[in-house]
């Protein structure tokens, strides 16, 4: 089981509907990322938060939206999506941004989402 | 920019056959790597990293890898796979200033019972 908790596991929602993804760490880790994953293709980053501030904006369209409301949560909020926004979206966690040495990212198991 | 490549996209072995899974990076400064795995409707978990010291790396699960710096390689390798080790396999390196992690394209392997 992985130590990263992400609800919910899946989400179909409309192209109008407002929704959020939660991911939940209680390792200690205080940098914490966002990922969408296609069928069969690696992870792409989109977020990346430091000290619960946002430190990596890799060009997301703004219907994204994070949020970091303490050093073990971290939300996405989602509004106005289009079909290609179907997607798996990773949360992770690493005990520190930037220094990796012994710090992997541990990974959760990930938000199915289909957007109708 | 930095990127990796793996060279095998779609694997298919019968069980103990020996496994090597190409990467290569291209990134001139000071790297980690890592090979990580997805077993079908999981989430990705770490195989193995290198930082620094023995280039020949050992993971779990039997596998192991070996860093090439002169070819900018990270090769995974394991001399039996298992019908378990069916997943997806994806090669990472991280630049040592940013800590962003960035994937090679991946490998669908498949084992043969």
């Amino acid at each position: 089981d992985t130590e990263v908790t992400q609800t919910p596991k899946h989400l179909v929602m409309g192209m109008t509907n407002k929704k959020s993804l939660k991911c939940e760490q209680h390792m200690g880790h205080r940098a914490m990322y966002w990922y969408k994953q296609k069928a069969k293709k690696p992870p792409e980053l989109m977020f990346v938060y430091s000290y619960e501030k946002l430190s990596i904006n890799e060009s997301v369209p703004s219907r994204f939206s994070p949020e970091c409301p303490n050093s073990s949560l971290l939300n996405l909020h989602l509004h106005a999506l289009q079909p290609e926004d179907s997607a798996l979206y990773l949360c992770a966690s690493s005990q520190v941004l930037g220094r990796q040495r012994d710090q992997p990212q541990h990974f959760g198991d990930g938000t199915r989402l289909s957007i109708l | 920019a930095q990127s990796v490549s793996q060279h095998n996209h779609h694997v298919i072995l019968s069980e103990a056959a020996s496994l090597e899974l190409g990467c290569n990076y291209s990134y001139g400064g000071t790297v980690n790597l890592f090979w990580y795995v997805q077993y079908p409707g999981q989430h990705l978990q770490l195989l193995l990293k290198y930082f620094s010291g023995d280039p020949l790396v050992k993971g779990i699960k039997g596998f192991e890898a070996e860093f090439i710096k002169s070819k900018f390689s990270f090769n995974l390798r394991k001399p039996s796979v298992q019908w378990s080790d069916t997943a997806e396999y994806f090669c990472a390196v991280t630049s040592s200033n940013t800590g962003k992690l960035i994937f090679g394209q991946g490998t669908t392997l498949q084992v043969k019972p």
